[in-house]
């Protein structure tokens, strides 16, 4: 069975600063997608990047950015010029041919002024 | 456009009543996924519904839960019999349609607590 595991319960980071959250995956397959979900006290899960395994080239949404190691089954996420808006618990998340996805525990990521 | 909306946001209910949660997916979304995130479990997979094909129901937990989608639309997550342990959120997501490449877009989530 897939996992995914975020060795980092919590993060903080100071505005304006860059921080990297972790992800490691173990799977068997070769086709499959992660992503990174960010979820603030209002607990609406809000998609922040997504990276297909077939593209070497590593995705980026304006200040997100990820370091997608494949041999190593690693999924980091970079967040650039940290805002206070950016406070929330970050999400890894796994996808192969099954529909369901399937999460890490997560990483609660404060931001400091 | 307008995304998931659940309902209702909170329920509170006694240890042994039934409760029926709702999902209403995005418009033109024939993929629907319920979640459940809990303190302990974090978040798991419960049930999928694609189109008309029968649902993935591999995630539910026990045979107090289910779930039905009428009319390929809205969805409803039903427990009978409530127990503590059923305390958690839950959550709902939507995608175009079923395959690898489609994002799931979530909704906020129902909290519910079972005294």
């Amino acid at each position: 069975a897939q996992t995914v595991t975020q060795s980092q319960p919590e993060m903080s980071v100071q505005e304006a600063e860059t921080v990297t959250l972790s992800c490691t995956y173990d799977t068997s397959e070769s086709d499959y997608y992660l992503f990174w979900y960010k979820q603030p006290p209002s607990r609406q899960m809000i998609l922040v990047i997504r990276q297909e395994a077939y593209k070497q080239q590593n995705a980026t949404e304006n200040r997100f950015s990820v370091n997608f190691q494949k041999a190593a089954k690693s999924f980091s996420l970079k967040i650039s010029d940290s805002q206070l808006g950016d406070a929330a618990m970050y999400f890894c998340a796994y996808r192969s041919r099954s529909e369901k996805l399937v999460f890490g525990k997560g990483t609660k990521l404060t931001v400091n002024p | 456009g307008a995304g998931v909306s659940q309902s209702p946001s909170n329920k509170v209910t006694e240890k042994g009543k039934d409760v029926e949660l709702r999902c209403d997916p995005i418009s033109g979304h024939t993929a629907l996924y319920w979640y459940r995130q809990s303190l302990g479990q974090g978040l798991e997979f419960l049930i999928y519904f694609q189109g008309n094909s029968a649902p993935d129901k591999s995630g539910l937990p026990s045979d107090r839960f289910s779930a039905e989608r009428t009319g390929g639309s809205v969805s409803t997550l039903t427990i009978q019999r409530t127990q503590q342990e059923d305390s958690a959120v839950y959550l709902c997501a939507s995608s175009t349609q079923a395959g690898s490449t489609d994002t799931q877009y979530f909704g906020p989530g129902t909290r519910l607590t079972v005294l």
